[in-house]
């Protein structure tokens, strides 16, 4: 079956522009997390949706940084006036079940130049 | 959440076992331990999980004692794909989860 999908793969854009990253998880999967992967290191969790809502959005480093999930399904990541220091690969996953099993997408390389 | 500690690095020879260790002194009575694999350019891959004991699938074993304050994960006879990063996760799922800078596995040929 297919896997989470994420799009664009790559984005470059300038900064203070507006970019909106895509994430379509595994059909049926209720939980959707984002996550942040800068070089070198692991992924830093950013938000993460039990269905529609926002179960945790702790990790949202400021309110330039707002996701989405309208349907309980495709979620997207909207980080607004982009700065240098955004540029990382934003990773999402999904998973159906309680325990810690994730799946994750391939990730989009968000640069800001 | 219950911290993790790993190594930062470990090289191997190509046809060796690796075990790599985590420690997590603060695991709560519900939580799982998880194991992720991460190739570069690539997402976390899920590799294995367990509460207790002994857990085995095709890709690896996981070892953990009577305390559960440690795991070790076990590759037998690894290859060079096997080189890539390897996380451990403590936690109960449904959660904020922290990876961690994860256990480098450089395989050697």
């Amino acid at each position: 079956g297919a896997g989470v999908s994420q799009t664009p793969s790559n984005k470059v854009t300038e900064k203070g522009k507006y970019v909106e990253l895509r994430c379509d998880p595994i059909s049926g999967h209720t939980a959707l997390y984002w996550y942040r992967q800068s070089l070198g290191q692991g992924p830093e969790f950013l938000i993460y949706f039990q269905g529609t809502g926002a179960a945790d959005d702790s990790g949202l480093p400021n309110d330039r940084f707002f996701a989405v999930r309208p349907e309980g399904s495709v979620s997207t990541l909207k980080i607004q006036r982009t700065e240098r220091g955004d540029s990382a690969v934003y990773l999402c996953a999904s998973s159906e079940g309680k325990l810690l099993t994730q799946y994750f997408g391939p990730g989009t390389r968000l640069t800001v130049l | 959440l219950a911290k993790t500690t790993q190594p930062i690095s470990m090289d191997s020879y190509e046809g060796q076992e690796v075990n790599i260790t985590c420690s997590h002194n603060n695991i709560a009575t519900n939580d799982y331990i998880t194991w992720y694999q991460q190739f570069p350019s690539q997402g976390p891959r899920f590799i294995i999980q367990g509460y207790k004991t002994k857990v085995t699938n095709e890709v690896a074993s996981l070892f953990i004692p009577a305390d559960r304050k440690s795991s070790t994960l076990s590759l037998p006879r690894v290859s060079l794909s096997d080189t890539a990063v390897y996380y451990c996760l403590v936690g109960e799922g449904y959660q904020k989860v922290t990876f961690g800078t994860g256990t480098k596995l450089q395989v050697i040929p």
